[in-house]
């Protein structure tokens, strides 16, 4: 079983959709959890943390739900600009040596479409 | 921008030849993550640089090793290249003891032939 696992994609919408992302991850010791944004040919670009309580930030909403190892992201009113891959990171941390490591999903893609 | 970069930004090399990459960091920050992010998958950890050593090193053979330098900038080297090692190379920068935020920079794309 792969650490972090995505939805497999691509998600073609339309503008004004909703569309959730789902990721799950095996190692119960991970601490913290992120939606990175990946804009074709570019970097991974930091979206937004990913708490139990739920974060929202304007049109996106993420969730973690610790017991069932489970992370989402919600976009709302999907925009032209949104087109990107959504990587799910899970981060641990090494007791041994201290280093944090950042585990990436493969990456959903969504597409939206005018 | 992160105030991360890269060089070079492409990059192609025949199968069996090294390669050297190279990242400075963003200012005052003092460790470096190296990650492989071939296509269609997310980056994977190769290793993390602090105090010019090897902290940390992820599911990668020892022909992939790394430099860090007192002014924090690294290097990644990566000897006998193999086709599978064709992919985007990006090092991120971030403080000793805040791993959870790291900054990307935008990468070396690497092709093998």
């Amino acid at each position: 079983r792969k650490e972090v696992e995505q939805d497999p994609g691509p998600f073609n919408v339309p503008e004004g959709a909703t569309v959730a992302f789902n990721c799950t991850y095996s190692n119960s010791a991970s601490q913290s959890f992120f939606w990175y944004r990946q804009d074709c040919r570019k970097e991974p670009k930091l979206l937004m943390s990913v708490y139990s309580s739920g974060n929202e930030d304007g049109r996106f909403t993420a969730q973690l739900n610790r017991a069932s190892q489970y992370i989402s992201l919600l976009i709302r009113d999907s925009k032209l600009s949104d087109s990107a891959t959504y990587l799910c990171v899970v981060i641990s941390l090494s007791m041994n040596s201290g280093y944090s490591t950042l585990t990436f999903g493969k990456g959903t893609m969504l597409l939206v479409s005018p | 921008e992160t105030g991360v970069t890269q060089s070079p930004t492409h990059l192609i090399k025949t199968r069996g030849q090294q390669v050297t990459l190279r990242c400075s960091s963003q200012s005052g920050h003092n460790t470096v993550s190296w990650y492989q992010q071939a296509l269609g998958q997310g980056p994977q950890f190769i290793f993390q640089y602090y105090r010019e050593e090897e902290n940390g090193r992820g599911n990668f053979p020892p022909r992939f090793s790394g430099l860090q330098f007192p002014n924090y900038s690294s290097e990644l080297n990566v000897n006998a290249l193999e086709l599978d090692d064709s992919a985007l190379y990006l090092c991120a920068s971030s403080l000793w003891g805040q791993g959870e935020t790291q900054y990307f920079g935008p990468g070396t794309r690497l092709l093998v032939l």
